[in-house]
């Protein structure tokens, strides 16, 4: 089984500044790992994910994110924020082996809060 | 390009009553999951299909069911509603073998229970 867990369930943060949104994972496998972003009212849109090669991901609207395999960590990053960048930022993860379980785990999930 | 359908958007139902909610995945995409987003929770596996066959279990009520159909679309039926499954249930979907890593997330359909 897995288990994700956002360290932070808010960060409120000025524009123009950097943030760090927190995650770790537990898992008994090998797993791939997924950043998805969620507005207001609005499905899950995925941001980066990190399957295997480079531990550095570079995703959508300037976001990267890091997979440190002996922290089991997966931070995600950006350098400049815009207030459109505020929303819900999960991380998932799914195991990496054959067979039928695909399912993603989700953490609870971290508000971004992006202030002028 | 085209992406994840659902519908209804949004639903409204009494306790008791019974809910369909469907899906139809991205052309090609033979694999549908589903998830439960309760308020202010992350989302919550509840089922999956691959190839109109059961490909995984997550922590769906009893009173729940689903099934995909051979045009791969799939609905989860849901009965005696209750307060607690007022929530957003998204449906995702994916190609497999080759693109299994990639789940596309519809725009959920949120059911509310009163």
């Amino acid at each position: 089984a897995q288990s994700v867990t956002q360290l932070d369930s808010q960060v409120p943060v000025f524009e123009e500044a950097p943030v760090e949104l927190r995650c770790n994972y537990s898992s008994s496998v090998s797993v791939y790992l997924f950043w998805y972003v969620q507005y207001p009212n609005q499905g899950l849109q995925l941001l980066l994910k990190y399957l295997s090669g480079s531990t550095l991901v570079k995703g959508i609207n300037g976001f990267e994110a890091e997979f440190n395999k002996s922290q089991t960590s997966f931070h995600l990053r950006k350098p400049s924020v815009h207030i459109s960048d505020t929303a819900e930022y999960f991380c998932a993860v799914r195991p990496n082996s054959g067979g039928s379980n695909y399912k993603l785990t989700f953490g609870k999930g971290t508000l971004l809060t992006v202030n002028p | 390009a085209a992406g994840v359908i659902q519908s209804p958007r949004h639903l409204i139902k009494e306790k008791r009553e019974t809910a369909t909610l469907k899906c139809y995945p991205i052309p090609r995409h033979d694999t549908v999951y589903w998830y439960q987003q309760g308020p202010g929770q992350d989302p919550q596996f509840l089922i999956s299909f691959y190839e109109k066959m059961q490909s995984d279990k997550g922590s769906i009520p009893d009173r729940f069911s689903a099934q995909q159909f051979s045009d791969y679309h799939s609905e989860l039926n849901m009965s005696s509603l209750e307060l607690g499954d007022s929530a957003l249930y998204f449906c995702a979907s994916s190609l497999r073998p080759a693109g299994a890593w990639e789940q596309y997330f519809g725009p959920g359909t949120r059911l509310t229970v009163t």
